[in-house]
């Protein structure tokens, strides 16, 4: 089945990376792109960003250009989000999913289980 | 960038139908797509492409859109679809960006 793996919590300290992967499987990784999405404890999803698996094109929201990069490594099938220069605010739970293109719509599915990353000193 | 806005919360009586909506100026031009996320879960997909469901995802849910609002209809809501629900569309300001809802808290009276 399609599924989507992430690594483990992280803590970090303000000022530090991170960078979570997000391992695919169950389908050809280059035949769609991935999306990163967070949510802050008991607040909503915010779209992080997107990078095609095939090409390796990237788009980012306005708030992280400058502090997010998008990888893949297409030999292992695994995606890699990281993030700069962290803050207190930059504490949530990181989710990777898939990306599937209609016409005038995209959608996310599935989802990996997601990474917890807390940035305390 | 754009804005999608939803009422932060909803209820309804089990069994009742409830419609949960989405307000935003890129959904007179792109779908919107529904998720549902439960406690201490990773969000799923319940409606895509406007009105059209996952495999597994009950026909008690359907999706409709007029103008710049897209709505997520629940027929006979059943103790489990207790659940945040985030919309979400494409940035109409540049479609290469994404924007989800602020999402609506449903509770099942």
């Amino acid at each position: 089945q399609v599924q989507l793996v992430q690594s483990g919590a992280e803590v970090k300290k303000p000022g530090a990376s991170v960078k979570v992967s997000c391992k695919a499987s169950g389908y050809t990784f280059t035949d769609y792109g991935i999306n990163w999405v967070r949510q802050a404890p008991g607040q909503g999803l915010e779209w992080m960003g997107w990078i095609s698996a095939y090409s390796g094109n990237t788009s980012s929201a306005q708030k992280l250009q400058g502090r997010v990069t998008m990888t893949t490594d297409t030999s292992s099938s695994t995606a890699y989000m990281e993030l700069r220069s962290l803050r207190s605010d930059d504490t949530a739970v990181y989710y990777c999913a898939r990306d599937l293109v209609a016409v005038a719509t995209n959608w996310f599915d599935p989802w990996g289980q997601g990474t917890l990353v807390i940035v305390s000193s | 960038s754009s804005e999608l806005t939803q009422d932060p919360a909803v209820s309804v009586a089990l069994g009742q139908t409830v419609r949960i909506t989405c307000q935003g100026d890129s959904l007179r031009s792109y779908y919107a797509t529904w998720y549902q996320q439960k406690p201490g879960q990773a969000p799923v997909v319940v409606i895509y492409d406007e009105n059209n469901r996952p495999s597994g995802i009950p026909d008690r849910f359907s999706g409709s859109s007029s103008g710049n609002t897209a709505s997520l209809t629940i027929t006979g809501a059943q103790a489990e679809d207790e659940a945040d629900y985030y919309c979400y569309s494409r940035d109409n300001s540049a479609n290469h960006l994404r924007v989800f809802g602020g999402g609506t808290k449903l509770t099942v009276l």
